[in-house]
């Protein structure tokens, strides 16, 4: 069964600081699709950034980079010159070929200190 | 701007009431899907539908509740009876399962989400 792990229930950064969140994730499946979310407390889920399992290049959207590690099954997210506004839970999700459903980790609390 | 929309967006009721959330997803999506989320469990798919039949709803206790699309712009989901243990937020997502030739989306996006508080 595919399961998604994000193993830090909170970070912390600084405002204009880089953060790395983290997500692993299990699957045997090779056609794949892997997102991070965003909650902030108005509770929206935000999509942030998407990255298609067969393409090797990391995706990018704006001061949003992934890290995607295919052999080693980890999908991280990395925030570029930390702004207030980032302060939120984000979630990582798996989707696989065929059926669209989202398999999601427990989230990770992004506090961004000013 | 496209978006998903979800009414009521806060509810609160008594235990043993129906409950009814509704949503709109965007137009031209056939996929939709109903998610709960609470502190304990995070987030849990409790059913979807594309073409608005239903393709899995497994994640929902039968007992109480349904889900159905009973048009193209409209799927609702409906508790009864209630209990306290179903507060939570219900989001719908929609999605385009069938994208255009050459481009894969998986995308699924969210409305705002509705407040149960049952008492």
């Amino acid at each position: 069964a595919q399961t998604v792990t994000q193993s830090q229930p909170e970070m912390s950064v600084q405002e204009a600081e880089t953060v790395t969140l983290s997500c692993t994730y299990d699957t045997s499946e090779s056609d794949y699709y892997l997102f991070w979310y965003k909650q902030p407390p108005s509770r929206q889920m935000i999509l942030v950034i998407r990255q298609e399992a067969y393409k090797q290049q990391n995706a990018t959207e704006n001061r949003f980079s992934v890290n995607f590690q295919k052999a080693a099954k980890s999908f991280s997210l990395k925030i570029s010159d930390s702004q207030l506004g980032d302060a939120a839970m984000y979630f990582c999700a798996y989707s696989y070929s065929g059926t669209y459903k989202y398999i999601f980790g427990t989230g990770t609390r992004l506090k961004v200190l000013a | 701007d496209a978006r998903v929309t979800q009414t009521p967006r806060h509810k609160v009721t008594e235990m043993g009431q129906e409950v009814t959330m509704r949503c709109q997803p965007i137009l031209g999506h056939n996929t939709v899907f109903w998610y709960r989320q609470t502190m304990m469990q995070g987030l849990e798919l409790l059913a979807y539908f594309r073409n608005r039949a239903p393709l899995d709803d497994s994640g929902m206790p039968k007992d109480r509740f349904s889900a159905e699309m009973p048009d193209a712009t409209l799927a609702t989901l409906k508790i009864q009876p209630s209990e306290p243990r179903d507060s939570a937020v219900y989001f719908c997502a929609s999605g385009l399962a069938l994208p255009p030739l050459g481009r894969k989306s998986y995308e699924q996006y969210f409305g705002p989400g509705t407040r149960l508080t049952v008492t």
